[in-house]
């Protein structure tokens, strides 16, 4: 069975800042996707970016960016320029490309930006 | 475009009781997922619906059962509520792989006592 960890319940970063969260996973399989959402205290969970794992080249948008590691089962979020809207639970989620279409989720990082 | 909108946001229930919670689907997707997220862990996936019919279910009890109609919403019905039910329940909706990722809503809190 499929696994996440998120191994950082809490990280800091000063506004302006960049922050990396980690986040590891264990599968048998080639083909699935790799998505993190970011839960704020409104509880509503938004998706922050996706990766297919067919594809080698790193997922980018605005500000968020990932560095996805197939080999070594890797794929953590940075964050440029941290602003205070960004503090949030970030969670990292593994989607098989067959059976089921279920998510799995790590437990989350609870980001701070600190002013 | 419509998102994704659960009722009720926070529900009270006692051990024992049934109770039952609704989601309306973001306009165009066909897929509703639910999950359930207790305090300080990630989402565990419930079961889905594609098309009116269960496509996957999680590791959860026969006493969790869903439902989903024609124009897409859906619901989740738990019965005979235990202690342990108590989470934040999120709905989530895709189109029928979910490989863009999913639209979820704000959740239904739902305390048993």
């Amino acid at each position: 069975a499929q696994t996440v960890t998120q191994s950082q319940p809490e990280m800091s970063v000063q506004e302006a800042e960049t922050v990396t969260l980690s986040c590891t996973y264990d599968t048998s399989e080639s083909d699935y996707y790799l998505f993190w959402y970011k839960q704020p205290p409104s509880r509503q969970m938004i998706l922050v970016i996706r990766q297919e794992a067919y594809k080698q080249q790193n997922a980018t948008e605005n500000r968020f960016s990932v560095n996805f590691q197939k080999a070594a089962k890797s794929f953590s979020l940075k964050i440029s320029d941290s602003q205070l809207g960004d503090a949030a639970m970030y969670f990292c989620a593994y989607r098989s490309s067959s059976g089921t279409y279920k998510y799995i989720f790590g437990t989350g990082t609870r980001l701070k930006v600190l002013a | 475009e419509t998102g994704v909108t659960q009722s009720p946001t926070h529900l009270i229930k006692t051990r024992g009781q049934q109770v039952t919670l609704r989601c309306s689907s973001q306009s165009g997707h066909n897929t509703v997922s639910w999950y359930q997220q207790a305090l300080g862990q990630g989402p565990q996936f419930i079961f889905q619906y594609y098309r009116e019919e269960e496509n996957g279910r999680g590791n959860f009890p026969p006493r969790f059962s869903g439902l989903q109609f024609p124009n897409y919403s859906s619901e989740l019905n738990v019965n005979a509520l235990e202690l342990d039910d108590s989470a934040l329940y999120l709905c989530a909706s895709s189109l029928r792989t979910g490989n863009y990722g999913y639209t979820f809503g704000s959740g239904t809190r739902l305390t048993v006592v």
